[in-house]
């Protein structure tokens, strides 16, 4: 069965800090796509990042980067200089090959701390 | 700007009525779209994926006949509870990708359903 799973179900930081989120994942494909979404209190899902898992480098979006680590099957999310428009809940996700379907995580609620 | 709209954004129904949700794809002729289902504090639940001229394809558990998928044109796929019951209250999301298994999907602003 294809998993996601993010082990923390809330995380604060203080304001211009940084933060990380972790999420990692369990397929026996080899190629497939991940994703950050975010779901702030108006509950529209915005796509933070994305990853393709033939790519070694790490994908950046401003201050969102992730680590990825396809052998450990790991996709962690880190923000940079957080703000307070940066509370939400995130979840991961990823699709695979020869599935449109995405599998998402059971997400992480992101509080910022003025 | 927005990609993907639903309507009605929030919609309160008594017990026994049908309501129909709308999702359009704003700027791609999508020949998929997603229904997805969310209650409270939890993650997203795919219940169907609808195909453009076709039958949808449900998820294991979601009742076919409660949960009416059409998808009638590439911009538009509706989504109709029939029957609602109080259980049936939630927060409804569609998606649209690009095709694909690689493309990225897309979310509406979701419905939220009250069933009194």
């Amino acid at each position: 069965a294809q998993t996601v799973t993010q082990s923390q179900p809330e995380m604060s930081v203080q304001e211009a800090e940084t933060v990380t989120l972790s999420c990692t994942y369990d397929t026996s494909e080899s190629d497939y796509y991940l994703f950050w979404y975010k779901q702030p209190p108006s509950r529209q899902m915005i796509l933070v990042i994305r990853q393709e898992a033939y790519k070694q480098q790490n994908a950046t979006e401003n201050r969102f980067s992730v680590n990825f680590q396809k052998a450990a099957k790991s996709f962690s999310l880190k923000i940079s200089d957080s703000q307070l428009g940066d509370a939400a809940m995130y979840f991961c996700a990823f699709v695979t090959q020869g599935a449109q379907k995405l599998v998402f995580g059971q997400g992480t609620r992101l509080t910022i701390n003025p | 700007g927005a990609v993907v709209s639903q309507h009605p954004s929030w919609v309160i129904c008594k017990s026994g009525t049908s309501v129909k949700i709308e999702c359009r794809s704003l700027d791609f002729q999508a020949t998929t779209m997603f229904w997805y289902r969310q209650f409270p504090k939890q993650s997203l639940m795919l219940m169907a994926t609808s195909n453009e001229g076709s039958k949808a394809t449900y998820e294991q558990g979601v009742e076919k006949d409660k949960f009416l998928i059409n998808h009638a044109s590439l911009t538009l796929s509706t989504l109709t509870v029939t029957s609602a019951h109080p259980e049936d209250s939630s927060f409804y999301i569609c998606s649209r990708d690009r095709g694909g298994y690689q493309e990225t999907q897309y979310f509406g602003p979701g419905t939220r359903l009250l069933v009194l």
